[in-house]
């Protein structure tokens, strides 16, 4: 089955912190994502990944960097944290092509105070 | 940029009543995709819709995909308490590289 980690299950931060959050898949899934969930909103993609060091935007990548230094690793970079980025963040995984599923990690309710 | 809509937002209903939800996307999807996210829980796939007029059925749930490929809609028959939750669907459009979302349409059951 499966698993998508993600390192924090809640986490609060200072604004004009940089906040690092980490997501791990065990599948070795090509692509890797990251949304934020608001209610009424859905998810909104921030980044993803479709292979080691590259990189796409996706609907809402301002304030927000990735890196994926490994296959298996993604992690989210909040350069300089805000109030409005306190959300739940999740990441996702899977295989190349778009006929496949997304598998999510349990999220990461981050509070920036 | 492409959108997809899903109503209602909210909807309760007594158990054994039937629900629907619908999707609608503003522009022609390569596929329609249906997640059920559990109260606290993550979003889990349920099912792929990827022909035009498309209608697949997992026990009480049925999902129909629309002939010109930007609706669908999920219909449980004799609602239950396990069915408590919000029910996305998502679509690729014909680029295939994103995947959008709907807002999600969140299920409460009257026991």
């Amino acid at each position: 089955d499966v698993k998508v980690t993600q390192s924090s299950r809640y986490l609060v931060k200072r604004t004009g912190e940089k906040v690092f959050l980490e997501c791990v898949q065990d599948m070795d899934h090509e692509n890797m994502f990251w949304y934020r969930q608001d209610p009424g909103l859905g998810l909104r993609l921030i980044y993803f990944s479709y292979d080691v060091k590259m990189k796409e935007k996706g609907d809402i990548p301002e304030g927000y960097s990735v890196s994926r230094e490994k296959k298996e690793r993604f992690s989210l970079i909040l350069e300089s944290a805000s109030t409005n980025q306190t959300s739940m963040y999740l990441c996702a995984s899977s295989p190349t092509g778009w006929v496949w599923p997304q598998h999510f990690g349990d999220g990461t309710r981050l509070s920036i105070l | 940029g492409q959108q997809v809509m899903q109503i209602p937002q909210y909807q309760h209903v007594q158990e054994g009543e039937d629900f629907t939800t619908y999707c609608n996307s503003s522009t022609t999807l390569s596929n329609i995709q249906w997640y059920k996210q559990r109260p606290g829980g993550h979003p889990v796939f349920l099912i792929q819709l990827v022909k035009s007029g498309e209608v697949k059925k997992q026990k009480r749930l049925t999902f129909q995909f629309g002939e010109a490929k930007k609706n669908s809609s999920l219909h449980i028959t004799a609602t239950q308490t396990t069915d408590v939750g919000t029910y996305f669907c998502a679509g690729h459009n014909n680029a295939g590289n994103m995947l959008t979302f709907g807002g999600g349409t969140r299920l409460m059951v009257k026991p």
